[in-house]
């Protein structure tokens, strides 16, 4: 119940194209939902995050879209650049003495040029 | 402003010896994480300060594994007699709150066991 699911392991994306990446979640308790980049030999940094008592929330070129029926939630990188390209992990944290992150698998992005 | 910091950067240590890793978190954050990584996965918690408390170990694999802050600030994850499944890298996370869940990593130390 711990446990955030993410897919797909790996993505190739054209240059221009958009980058898609979903997590699942089980536990309800969750109220926080971050997405992680991390390039190769550096730490995972902050892209974006988003609560439950909202649908979807946009900077820039990354949108995260979020459906609490369904425990779901995804990234979309519009208009994706070979700059892009790194380890994209969603996280789920929730409230109460900690709130550590429970981070999904990892996806490997590609952008070709 | 400066963002967190770790040290060393890298660390080789022979099996059996005892190893400390250093976390500069941003000034002024309050929470404090320890993460592991193995490779090719995500990050997976160690353990959490709320200024100088220790308020989560639950995720420090054995007790070879030790975290402090004596004053708030400064942290020190010391593994002794480090074993070749302590190979990973580990990452501190700071967070200007508490129960923000709003991170930010540091670089990691790499620490390869021979």
């Amino acid at each position: 119940q711990q446990q955030v699911k993410q897919s797909p392991q790996s993505l190739i994306v054209q240059k221009g194209g958009i980058s898609i990446i979903n997590c699942a979640y089980e536990n309800t308790a969750f109220d926080y939902f971050p997405w992680y980049q991390q390039f190769p030999g550096k730490g995972p940094a902050l892209l974006i995050a988003i609560r439950p008592d909202v649908s979807e929330k946009k900077e820039g070129r990354f949108t995260i879209s979020f459906n609490k029926s369904a425990k779901q939630f995804s990234l979309h990188i519009m208009d994706s650049q070979p700059g892009d390209s790194a380890t994209y992990f969603c996280a789920a944290s929730w409230g109460g003495a900690t709130n550590k992150l429970i981070f999904g698998t990892g996806t490997l992005l590609a952008v070709q040029p | 402003g400066a963002g967190v910091s770790q040290s060393p950067r890298y660390k080789v240590a022979k099996r059996g010896q005892d190893v400390a890793l250093r976390c500069d978190p941003i000034s002024g954050h309050v929470s404090l994480f320890w993460y592991q990584q193995a490779l090719g996965q995500g990050p997976e918690f160690l353990t959490y300060f709320q200024n100088e408390a220790q308020l989560d170990k639950s995720g420090l694999p054995s007790d070879r594994f030790f975290a402090e802050r004596p004053e708030g600030s400064v942290s020190t994850l010391k593994i002794q007699r480090t074993q070749q499944e302590d190979s990973a890298v580990y990452l501190c996370a700071s967070s200007p709150r508490a129960g923000s869940g709003e991170q930010y990593f540091g670089p990691g130390t790499r620490l390869t066991v021979t």
